[in-house]
């Protein structure tokens, strides 16, 4: 069975600070992890995924996350929070040998940036 | 402009109604997925089809029916609908089914039962 914890319903962070949003997983064969993010009214859209190789993945919109095999964490940061990155962010895994096409998201973490 | 389109945006209706969502993807992918996204829960995956064939069906209550008559449309038909079905209903979209593909989302459907 494939699962997905992102353990803060909401984080806070200043304009200009850096932030992390923390994702913890759990598969019982390799991982494909992936960040969304989701803006009010609309739908999810994806900013980065990891499959294989460098564990320091860059996606959209300066994002980037962390593969840690060893803690089964890919959290999610940016060195310089923008207002505009105020929005609902969703961690999601699929275990590539589950036999399944599910993709399983986490429960979302809500990102206010103040400014 | 994301690519995938639904209709209608918004819909509210009665427990003995009959109802379709649409979907349409613009982007040449060959799978399709319904969710269902209700309040502090996770997206639930409620259907996969692969070329129009369904591949998955994640234990969803027969009030919900799907129909993708091609690559590039996809229906969810709603009858008889419970209270506890309120929720946004989202589409989406990828290359190929599989947890490995990106998937692209419409903006939902807002679905209201009273």
């Amino acid at each position: 069975a494939q699962s997905v914890a992102q353990p803060e319903d909401q984080v806070n962070v200043a304009e200009g600070n850096p932030l992390t949003v923390k994702c913890t997983y759990s598969v019982s064969g390799n991982p494909y992890l992936f960040w969304y993010v989701q803006y009010p009214n609309r739908g999810l859209q994806f900013l980065l995924k990891y499959i294989t190789g460098d564990n320091l993945v860059k996606g959209s919109y300066g994002f980037e996350a962390e593969f840690n095999k060893s803690q089964t964490s890919f959290h999610l940061k940016k060195p310089s929070a923008l207002v505009s990155d105020s929005a609902l962010y969703f961690c999601a895994v699929w275990d590539s040998g589950a036999g399944s096409y599910q993709l399983t998201f986490g429960k979302g973490t809500k990102l206010s940036v103040i400014p | 402009e994301t690519g995938v389109t639904q209709t209608p945006r918004h819909l509210v209706m009665g427990m003995t109604n009959k109802k379709s969502l649409k979907c349409e993807q613009h982007l040449g992918h060959n799978a399709m997925y319904w969710y269902k996204q209700s309040a502090k829960k996770p997206l639930e995956l409620m259907f996969v089809y692969s070329l129009e064939e369904r591949v998955e069906n994640n234990s969803v209550p027969s009030r919900f029916s799907p129909e993708c008559p091609n690559s590039s449309h996809l229906f969810l038909h709603l009858h008889t609908l419970q209270p506890e079905d309120s929720a946004l209903y989202l589409c989406a979209s990828s290359q190929a089914p599989g947890g490995d593909q990106p998937q692209h989302f419409g903006d939902g459907t807002r679905l209201s039962i009273l």
